[in-house]
């Protein structure tokens, strides 16, 4: 039973658009939670993060919004561009947890 | 620059053969943890440390152990692989302190033939 979801496994978006992902938990506990872009080949790399205090961080292009309520968070990038073309990873941490708990993946396509 | 390298980006085994990934990161990070990767099914954690010679049970540590002697190296044994090993391996570190961004090594594709 996954306790982090990332029901869409591929979006395709075209170049300069909004680009917007989602991720849904079941865990009331998780309080703290990561986006990570993952190249073909390469380790997952950190984008951004968001404390359960909070309901909206930013960082340049992205932008990760967490509805606690519904148990939801979303990452947005404005403008997208060919190279955000990758799997984008949420992943959450319960409040005295060491580890986080992956979802299963969002590949994104942008398109030129 | 952090860094986390791992020994081998592609392995093929044998069942049956003893496989050993390595693990090395240089930002003197207390934590470290091991995934596999498969498709559909994201990151699942394996093993994770968080000291010297500490090791605690992930998700899935059935047909693993590790080992962490020195607080840069952390290495996964599979004793006896099989092929539903066969998987992407991925090593991670992170430091505490309230620090929780985990920094990845560049994957080991195992195969197990």
């Amino acid at each position: 039973d996954q306790q982090v979801k990332q029901n869409s496994p591929s979006l395709s978006v075209q170049e300069g658009r909004i680009s917007i992902l989602n991720c849904d938990y079941t865990n009331s506990m998780f309080d703290y939670f990561l986006w990570y872009k993952k190249y073909p080949a390469e380790g997952p790399t950190f984008l951004i993060s968001i404390s359960s205090i909070k309901d909206k961080n930013e960082d340049g292009r992205f932008t990760v919004f967490l509805n606690k309520s519904a148990k939801h968070l979303s990452l947005h990038i404005v403008p997208s561009q060919p190279g955000d073309s990758a799997v984008y990873f949420c992943a959450a941490r319960t409040i005295y947890g060491q580890n986080f708990v992956f979802g299963p993946g969002t590949r994104l396509s942008v398109l030129p | 620059d952090v860094k986390v390298t791992q020994s081998s980006r592609y392995l093929v085994k044998r069942t049956g053969e003893k496989v050993f990934l390595e693990c090395v990161q240089d930002m003197d990070h207390e934590n470290m943890f091991w995934y596999r990767q498969d498709p559909g099914l994201g990151l699942r954690l394996i093993y994770f440390s968080y000291d010297v010679k500490m090791k605690e049970k992930g998700d899935i540590p059935e047909g693993y152990s590790v080992s962490r002697e020195k607080k840069e190296r952390f290495s996964l044994i599979l004793e006896s692989a099989s092929t539903n090993q066969t998987s992407m391996y991925l090593c991670a570190s992170s430091g505490g302190g309230g620090s929780y961004e985990q920094y990845f090594g560049p994957g080991t594709r195992l195969t197990v033939t």
